[in-house]
């Protein structure tokens, strides 16, 4: 069966700091992955999608990139934090472009 | 563009209370729709999903049915118990696909009392 996993599950940065999160999926081949990001009190907002490695598309431009070096991993990265950058981070892939999305379990990220 | 509209609540009930968590949407042909759960501090579970217009899909007692006439897709679920306290959050995948994935609502933040 196909799994997906987010890590860390919590992190602390300060302004300023680099960021580094992974997901990597498991018992499946070629799958869209996405970035979602959940402000507090807020719905799901769209960061970035891949269909295969080394493309990456994104919907909102911002402090923060994504890439994708091999078919079921998917990072999301900044240089340097800001505070607005706090939030919870989930990743989720899908087969093709039709049918529903599967979530990882959310990285928490508060930059201080 | 597509968008989901629900109630952000909190909505707050007692235990063994009907439940309606309504949903509507605004896009062009027949998009697939959802219902998803997050419980605290967790990612999005698939709670429920229908495909085409008329469907019914059920869960663990959740019921949605995909209504095109009113472009709606309302939860439900007839006794709700504590462990359903959760955000459930209504998406749609627009007519055909599309590699940007789903559109969500806001979320809708379930409060169950005993």
């Amino acid at each position: 069966s196909q799994t997906i996993h987010q890590w860390p599950a919590t992190l602390v940065q300060p302004v300023g700091s680099p960021l580094s999160l992974e997901c990597t999926v498991e018992g499946t081949s070629n799958p869209n992955l996405y970035w979602y990001r959940q402000a507090a009190g807020r719905g799901l907002q769209l960061l970035f999608y891949s269909v295969g490695i080394g493309q990456i598309s994104s919907e909102v431009p911002q402090n923060l990139s994504a890439s994708r070096p091999q078919d079921r991993q998917f990072i999301l990265s900044s240089k340097k934090l800001l505070l607005s950058d706090s939030g919870f981070y989930l990743c989720a892939w899908s087969l093709g472009v039709t049918g529903e999305l599967f979530f990882g379990e959310g990285s928490r990220l508060t930059v201080l | 563009g597509d968008s989901v509209t629900q109630m952000e609540g909190p909505v707050t009930l007692s235990e063994e209370a009907f439940l309606t968590i309504n949903c509507t949407y605004t896009a062009t042909g027949y998009p697939s729709l959802f219902w998803y759960v997050q419980y605290p501090g967790e990612g999005l579970q698939l709670l429920l999903k229908a495909t085409k217009a008329d469907d019914k899909g059920s869960n663990k007692g959740f019921e949605a049915t995909y209504r095109k006439e009113t472009t709606s897709f309302h939860l439900e679920k007839g006794s709700v118990q504590v462990s359903d306290s959760a955000v459930y959050f209504c998406a749609l995948r627009r007519s055909g696909g599309g590699a940007d994935g789903l559109t969500f609502g806001k979320g809708t933040h379930l409060i169950i009392q005993p």
